[in-house]
């Protein structure tokens, strides 16, 4: 199957700086990419959307100017956490659908990265 | 969107049938249903999906009602590597975009 990796896999960092997330679709192209967010013992909250070329969609409740997407290719994403605090420490993981080399995506599975997983002191 | 309800928490013998199951009593007609699994700290990992017809592949079989309202997630002889979150899914389409939206899904503990 595809195969989406993210860079890195877990980072430390002091509370007010920033961080950066890569995430790479590694043998196919992506005009769509997912941002999630998974606390400790809870289920994955989708942040935003990456759109190649055009500015993310960001969910209700996620502030798109502490959370900065950047979709510059069709292979890669990037997630900077800005002014990072010990709240944003979570596991944060992005995907990417399969088939989405178009303009219409077609409705094929999901393939996720392993996700980074962030701790801000 | 249509949402999903799974128990929290499941337990299975190893080597024995798990029977994951999911309600999605809200589902329209154009909605499949997907399932994934997270093993600890990594990302989830597609499993199989189906819209109203029964689905097999080298993972799993999906069960879905002829009503739709409900589906299981058969794993046929379950290791202890099938240790994991379960998540039945609901697909919504926003503007020709995927998305998928996750609940709280099925603990399942596989044990000796």
């Amino acid at each position: 199957g595809a195969v989406v990796s993210q860079h890195p896999s877990w980072v430390i960092c002091k509370s007010g700086t920033s961080v950066k997330i890569e995430c790479r679709s590694l043998d196919f192209q992506a005009t769509t990419m997912f941002w999630y967010r998974q606390f400790p013992k809870q289920s994955l909250m989708l942040m935003a959307t990456s759109n190649e070329g055009s500015k993310a969609t960001y969910e209700q409740g996620v502030e798109k100017d502490k959370f900065l997407i950047n979709h510059a290719s069709l292979t890669l994403s990037t997630l900077t956490v800005t002014s990072a605090h010990p709240e944003d420490s979570s596991f944060y993981i992005c995907s990417a659908p399969a088939g989405t080399s178009g303009i219409r995506p077609s409705y094929n599975e999901q393939f996720f990265g392993p996700g980074t997983r962030l701790t801000v002191l | 969107d249509a949402k999903t309800t799974q128990p929290p928490s499941m337990d299975c013998a190893e080597g024995r049938a798990a029977n994951l199951p999911c309600n999605h009593s809200t589902i329209s007609g154009n909605e499949y249903v997907y399932w994934y699994r997270q093993i600890h700290s990594q990302g989830p990992q597609y499993i199989i999906h189906g819209l109203k017809n029964n689905e097999t592949n080298e993972m799993a079989s999906l069960i879905i009602t002829e009503d739709r309202k409900s589906s299981t997630l058969i794993l046929p002889h379950a290791t202890l590597r099938d240790t994991a979150v379960y998540y039945c899914i609901v697909r919504v389409a926003v503007s020709g975009f995927q998305k998928l939206v996750f609940g709280t899904g099925t603990r399942l503990l596989v044990s000796p």
